[in-house]
């Protein structure tokens, strides 16, 4: 079965830049999505298409691609950014979604 | 603004069908351009895509649930629905009902309904 590999964990301090990678063979093919999850919450989308952000998203959140490795930037990061966040895509056939494994960001 | 709310047994029996509906206000699930889905997340694990389906019926099941799941749509009352049957413990999650979108992702989620398998 198709998968999308994340690192567990990233920590950061505060102020510092975070990269959250997710890796997998169709992501040439397919577009990528990020989403944010705070405990108790639905996630939230922040970054759709690979690169685009959704209204009311803050700046600081980018995304990027190159080959089978999508990028999660979060520039400045702020104490509020603590959470899981997991990559989503879609098999080559474009009709069987995955999520990644997902990243816990911890803020220092 | 579009909202989707899950409703449901939040305690289901070993072996018996847990059954989930998805109720979508604020917009019409009858849209052209959008799938309507299913993903869980057991407690402290990940997000798994369940299945998703279109408002004429065409489904598409994550292929390690696809011999015991089952989702239907019912356009007259704007709501889709999740059958999985011969539940055990390890289906014990949080069920998310979304709009899927090749172009948009998965947005807007509903927030989400504990389901416990147990006895």
């Amino acid at each position: 079965s198709y998968e999308l590999t994340q690192p567990p964990s990233v920590s950061v301090s505060p102020g510092q830049t975070a990269r959250i990678t997710c890796s997998g063979d169709a992501l040439p093919k397919q577009y990528a999505y990020w989403y944010q999850q705070k405990p108790g919450q639905a996630p939230v989308l922040v970054i759709y298409k690979d690169s685009e952000r959704p209204s009311g998203i803050p700046e600081r959140f980018s995304g990027s691609s190159s080959g089978t490795t999508v990028t999660l930037t979060i520039s400045g990061v702020q104490a509020e950014d603590e959470a899981d966040y997991y990559c989503q895509s879609a098999d080559s056939s474009g009709t069987l979604y995955v999520f990644g494994t997902g990243t816990k960001v911890t803020v220092l | 603004q579009l909202q989707l709310q899950e409703s449901g047994p939040g305690l289901v029996k070993p072996s018996e069908t847990l059954s989930l509906t998805c109720t979508v206000s604020g917009g019409s699930i009858s849209s052209s351009s959008y799938y309507w889905g299913w993903i869980r997340q057991p407690p402290g694990k990940g997000l798994e895509w369940i299945g998703s389906i279109y408002y004429s019926g065409s489904t598409y099941y994550n292929p390690s649930l696809k011999s015991r799941v089952t989702i239907s749509v019912d356009t007259s009352k704007n709501q889709f629905s999740l059958k999985l049957s011969s539940v055990t413990a390890a289906d014990t999650a949080v069920y998310y009902c979304a709009r899927l979108s090749g172009y948009d992702g998965v947005n807007p989620w509903g927030q989400g309904t504990l389901v416990t398998v147990s006895s």
